[in-house]
């Protein structure tokens, strides 16, 4: 699976959309991107994931770029309550149910 | 529905000791995987089963052990505990996976403390 790098942590103001970026360079044709979040102390949490079309659901949205090097994850209105650690995840449909989280981007949203 | 449930919630164990945890699948899912997580190393993968059968291993040492029921609750083992074992152990459990999809549901863990 290819590698991705993160940003260790960034900030946003409640209310404000958070967009965090996610490098993948070496993303090959077969490879979804797919990211988690792990609010502390409790499992990580499915929120998204993309082959190559942006992708929109009730938590956020994806946007992956033309070339497929990297994506940002939005999510539209942080609230307080999405501070987290956020994973983004790059692997094949086909190389079975483990997932590299890697460090993740700890987001913190202020009041 | 029931999420993901896993027991005991906390354990506390001495070195050389062996524990098992317990892991119970979301009903209708068939795929159990185990992460260990610790500061240092974050989330890591151990392994995975399906249809009792193990798919997919990390890279631990042979101490680290699971298996898969019929019911496809799973249960993983550790023996010979080293201090270094103490962690959040994370189960997740999936539908077996259609074309690129892989979403995985994951329990609270079981954080395990080796004195």
């Amino acid at each position: 699976d290819a590698k991705t790098t993160q940003p260790t942590s960034m900030d946003c103001a409640e209310g404000r959309a958070a967009n965090l970026p996610c490098n993948h360079s070496t993303i090959s044709g077969n490879e979804y991107v797919y990211w988690y979040r792990q609010i502390h102390s409790q499992g990580p949490q499915y929120i998204i994931h993309g082959l190559k079309n942006n992708e929109t659901n009730e938590m956020a949205s994806l946007i992956i770029t033309e070339d497929r090097k990297s994506s940002t994850l939005i999510l539209p209105h942080a609230t307080l309550r999405d501070t987290a650690v956020y994973y983004c995840i790059v692997r094949s449909s086909n190389s079975g149910y483990a997932l590299n989280f890697g460090k993740g981007t700890s987001l913190l949203v202020t009041p | 529905k029931a999420g993901v449930t896993q027991t005991p919630r906390y354990l506390i164990k001495t070195r050389g000791q062996q524990v098992t945890l317990s892991c119970s699948p979301i009903s209708g899912h068939r795929s159990v995987s185990w992460y260990q997580q610790t500061p240092g190393q974050g989330l890591q993968f151990l392994f995975e089963y399906f249809s009792e059968t193990q798919r997919n291993k990390g890279n631990f040492p042979g101490r680290f052990s699971g298996r898969q029921f019929s019911n496809s609750r799973s249960e993983m083992n550790v023996s010979t505990l080293e201090l270094g074992d103490s962690a959040l152990y994370l189960c997740a459990s999936s539908l077996p996976g259609t074309s690129g999809y892989n979403e995985q549901f994951f329990g609270p863990g079981t954080r395990l403390t080796v004195l």
